[in-house]
């Protein structure tokens, strides 16, 4: 089993749809928990870090589930401009090494 | 306060030869990972360094792969007698601590082997 495994997609949704991406990780021991975001053949960026009692940034929501070790990220009336692929990383070990999930590729149609 | 840099952002190398990419973290950084990403694929984690130490290489390859991040100047991942399959993006971020921080990215460096 992958260390932090997401589904790679694509998705592909209507514009002012509803997304929902779900990560999950193997380490129960992980402690940090972010979204990244990656356009094509660019670096990846910080959407945002999720913790416990969930969190919310404009139009993105991101959730944590401790007991079933997943993270969820939640995009509302989705953009065209946020069409990118979505990264989900997880931190673990001794010094809590961040393990990048594969992505989940999101396509916003006009 | 400026980004991490990387450079060059390409790099073509005939096979043989050795590729040199530099890495100069974020102001306040010390910590500097390299990630390798080949296309339609995730970031595969290679080194972990701190100023003059190498924290964990684990996702390194044995051979023909070195880094290092001296007390002075960028760090710098080295690749000598480059393969066509060596062919991918080269990613460095940083982060202020190693504490679970969130890292972040430079542009990356495109290293084309032909």
């Amino acid at each position: 089993r992958k260390e932090v495994e997401q589904d790679p997609g694509p998705f592909n949704v209507p514009e002012g749809a509803t997304v929902a991406f779900n990560c999950t990780y193997s380490n129960s021991a992980s402690q940090s928990f972010f979204w990244y975001r990656q356009d094509c053949r660019k670096e990846p960026k910080l959407l945002m870090s999720v913790y416990s009692s969930g969190n919310e940034d404009g139009r993105f929501t991101a959730q944590l589930n401790r007991a079933s070790q997943y993270i969820s990220l939640l995009i509302r009336d989705s953009k065209l401009s946020d069409s990118a692929t979505y990264l989900c990383a997880v931190t673990s070990g001794g010094y809590q090494k961040v393990t990048f999930g594969t992505g989940t590729k999101l396509q916003v149609i006009p | 306060n400026a980004g991490v840099m990387q450079n060059p952002r390409h790099l073509v190398r005939r096979r043989g030869q050795e590729a040199r990419l530099r890495c100069s973290p974020m102001k306040g950084h010390s910590h500097v990972y390299w990630y390798r990403q080949l296309p339609e694929e995730g970031l595969k984690f290679m080194v972990y360094l701190q100023k003059e130490n190498i924290i964990d290489e684990s996702g390194m390859p044995k051979e023909r792969f070195s880094a290092e991040f001296p007390k002075e100047g960028p760090s710098i991942l080295r690749i000598q007698q480059v393969v066509r399959g060596d062919s991918a993006a080269y990613f460095c971020a940083s982060s202020p601590t190693s504490d679970g921080d969130e890292q972040y990215f430079g542009p990356g460096t495109r290293l084309t082997v032909t």
